[in-house]
């Protein structure tokens, strides 16, 4: 089974402030990466898919980069709604697996 | 509009089994995989299961191979999960996802969640 770790666990940021998430895979995952947003009592919603491509609706101050091992989700500038708790999720191996987890609040 | 909802949930004693439903609509259900995934209160995701279109190609996680299976209806646009012999464990909220693609695995619209509860 492939592990994702995430970090960090809790990221204290403000509104406006750039926002970078780590997304560690234990075993190479090529580029077969997402990363999803949940906030409280609500579905998660997909960001980013194969590590950089924005889904459908997602605004532009989402990005993810990263192949291998090593990912990373950048938020520019918080908005408000933003603040959320973010997973990553690899789809190369099975059992799909996700992290752990960054909750991004409010400082 | 693609919609997912899920039923089927509940309180269930340990060792009982519980099925669950996600009807689909707004899209073409049948060429498109879904998995279940479920989240303990509190905690993070954990994939569940999963299926491809047709119906074939299921595949599970480890935690509940040989006590749950998933499947499908196409021809009532409903996705199932039948658990068997549940245990503390297996509460959790359980969401039924849509793939983004025909079988990409990742999981673009998601139902609102369905709680079951396994507790004597």
């Amino acid at each position: 089974e492939i592990v994702m770790t995430q970090s960090p666990a809790t990221l204290s940021l403000s509104p406006g402030e750039r926002a970078t998430l780590s997304c560690r895979a234990s075993q190479s995952v090529r580029s077969y990466l997402a990363w999803y947003q949940q906030k409280p009592g609500q579905a998660p919603r997909l960001l980013i898919y194969d590590a950089s491509n924005r889904a459908t609706g997602i605004p532009a101050r989402f990005s993810g980069s990263g192949s291998g091992t090593d990912f990373t989700l950048t938020i520019s500038s918080l908005e408000p709604e933003d603040f959320a708790v973010y997973y990553c999720q690899q789809r190369i191996n099975w059992p799909l697996t996700f992290g752990g987890g960054t909750k991004v609040e409010i400082k | 509009e693609v919609q997912l909802l899920e039923s089927g949930g509940g309180l269930v004693q340990p060792g009982g089994s519980l099925r669950l439903s996600c009807a689909a609509s707004g899209f073409t259900f049948s060429s498109y995989a879904m998995s279940w995934v479920r989240q303990t209160p509190g905690k993070g995701l954990e994939w569940v299961s999963a299926i491809s279109g047709s119906g074939g190609d299921p595949f599970y996680a480890d935690s509940v191979k040989g006590r749950f299976t998933i499947s499908r209806d196409n021809s009532k646009n409903t996705l199932y999960l039948q658990m068997s012999n549940l245990r503390a464990e297996d509460t959790a909220v359980y969401y039924c996802a849509k793939d983004i693609g025909v079988t990409s695995y990742y999981f673009d619209y998601w139902g609102q969640g369905t709680l079951v509860t396994v507790s004597s």
